[in-house]
């Protein structure tokens, strides 16, 4: 069964910097998405990014980017220029059949 | 357009009571799944409904159920209700069944069992 691994329940950081936020997972299948969804306090889920495992170039959208490594199982979420609308809870996902299997999140805070 | 909308947003039940949560998704998704969110448990995936059919369902007992009608809204039922029931229900809607696809998901509903 594909399981997904946060191991960081809590970070912080300072505003305009940058913070990684870490994430493995365990599959035998050869070709499959991972994504990074972001939960703000009291709103609704939103995608962050998605990485296709087949593409060997890390996906970027604007502040945000991951550092995949698909050897070693790894899909880290880099958030760059960190800004306060970026405190959330984050969680990676992984498709497990038809649904999607989540990490147990990263709550992250924005220092000002 | 309309995002995923789930009604109601916040209720309030006692135990042994049964509560029915309701989910339009966005219009021309015709597939529908549903996510419990605790603390303790994080998010676990309920069922997933495609063309009015559960495609699949987690590892939840018998008293979670649901269904999806023709226009493709969904609801979800629990009886019975126990203290642990207490989340946030998160409905998400996609075009198509797939690994890759991105779900769009709804502000949720949150349980109270008291």
């Amino acid at each position: 069964a594909q399981t997904v691994t946060q191991s960081q329940p809590e970070m912080s950081v300072q505003e305009a910097e940058t913070v990684t936020l870490s994430c493995t997972y365990d599959t035998s299948e050869s070709d499959y998405y991972l994504f990074w969804y972001k939960q703000p306090p009291s709103r609704q889920m939103i995608l962050v990014i998605r990485q296709e495992a087949y593409k060997q170039q890390n996906a970027t959208e604007n502040r945000f980017s991951v550092n995949f490594q698909k050897a070693a199982k790894s899909f880290s979420l880099k958030i760059s220029d960190s800004q306060l609308g970026d405190a959330a809870m984050y969680f990676c996902a992984f498709p497990g059949g038809e649904k999607l299997v989540f990490g147990k999140g990263t709550k992250l805070t924005v220092n000002p | 357009k309309a995002g995923v909308t789930q009604t109601p947003r916040y209720l309030i039940k006692t135990r042994g009571q049964q509560v029915t949560l309701s989910c339009s998704p966005i219009s021309g998704h015709r597939s529908v799944s549903w996510y419990q969110q605790t603390p303790g448990q994080g998010l676990q995936f309920l069922f997933e409904y495609f063309s009015e059919t559960q495609r699949n369902k987690g590892n939840f007992p018998g008293r979670f159920s649901g269904r999806q009608f023709s226009n493709s809204r969904s609801e979800m039922n629990v009886s019975t209700l126990e203290l642990g029931d207490s989340a946030l229900y998160l409905c998400a809607s996609s075009f198509v069944r797939s690994g890759a696809n991105v779900l769009t998901f709804g502000a949720g509903s949150r349980l109270t069992v008291l």
